[in-house]
């Protein structure tokens, strides 16, 4: 039984299309992030949702949209992809204030 | 606003060397500290917590750490380390009761066999 759980794992796309990733947990937690992992393995907090809530909104391109249509999903929808938006992105959740994160498996993805 | 500085960005060892890692934290508040290893390819899984409590924290597979209040740090530590111990390690703070985690730039361990 997977935790938290991203598809797609692998993701290739031209500049210029719109994609989607999404995220489930199944812990009962009730918020969840996505962060971006660069190729430096830098971690950047893009979006937090707390009980399908937006709490957190980083500096991140309007092109991203995230979208909680309940507690255990939340999704990311990107259009007009760049060059710029190669890297993986991360899926996490952890119950409110304990910070400790549960992460999914990652989508790699990869613009060309 | 908080930040987490790790110091060492890469660090090589020889199996069964001990291993310190360092994390400092700038926030002059209450925080919750903590550790992840990522393997290569694989997501971040967590290691190890402070939340309150003994400052010497343990975690799974030997690790621990040792949070030092009066120096903002929280370094992380094993006695002897293993092949498989090869991955890359974060610590991140979050205010205690908050919602954002910051995350440090992360150090690569490579193990020696």
């Amino acid at each position: 039984d997977t935790a938290v759980s991203q598809t797609p794992k692998y993701l290739v796309t031209q500049m210029g299309n719109d994609k989607s990733i999404k995220c489930e947990q199944n812990l009962g937690h009730d918020t969840m992030y996505w962060y971006k992992q660069d190729s430096k393995k830098f971690l950047k907090i893009m979006f937090s949702y707390n009980n399908k809530e937006l709490i957190i909104n980083e500096t991140v391109p309007n092109r991203f949209s995230p979208k909680s249509p309940d507690k255990a999903h939340l999704n990311l929808h990107i259009n007009s992809l760049e060059l710029g938006d190669s890297a993986v992105y991360f899926c996490a959740s952890s119950a409110t204030g304990q910070g400790g994160y549960t992460f999914g498996s990652g989508t790699r993805l990869t613009v060309v | 606003a908080q930040s987490v500085s790790q110091h060492n960005h890469h660090v090589i060892l020889s199996e069964a060397a001990s291993l310190e890692l360092g994390c400092n934290y700038s926030y002059g508040g209450t925080v919750n500290l903590f550790w992840y290893v990522q393997y290569p390819g694989q997501h971040l899984q967590l290691l190890l917590k402070y939340f309150s409590g003994d400052p010497l924290v343990k975690g799974i597979k030997g690790f621990e750490a040792e949070f030092i209040k009066s120096k903002f740090s929280f370094n992380l530590r094993k006695p002897s380390v293993q092949w498989s111990d090869t991955a890359e390690y974060f610590c991140a703070v979050i205010v205690t009761g908050g919602f954002k985690t910051i995350f440090g730039a992360g150090t690569r361990l490579f193990v020696k066999a």
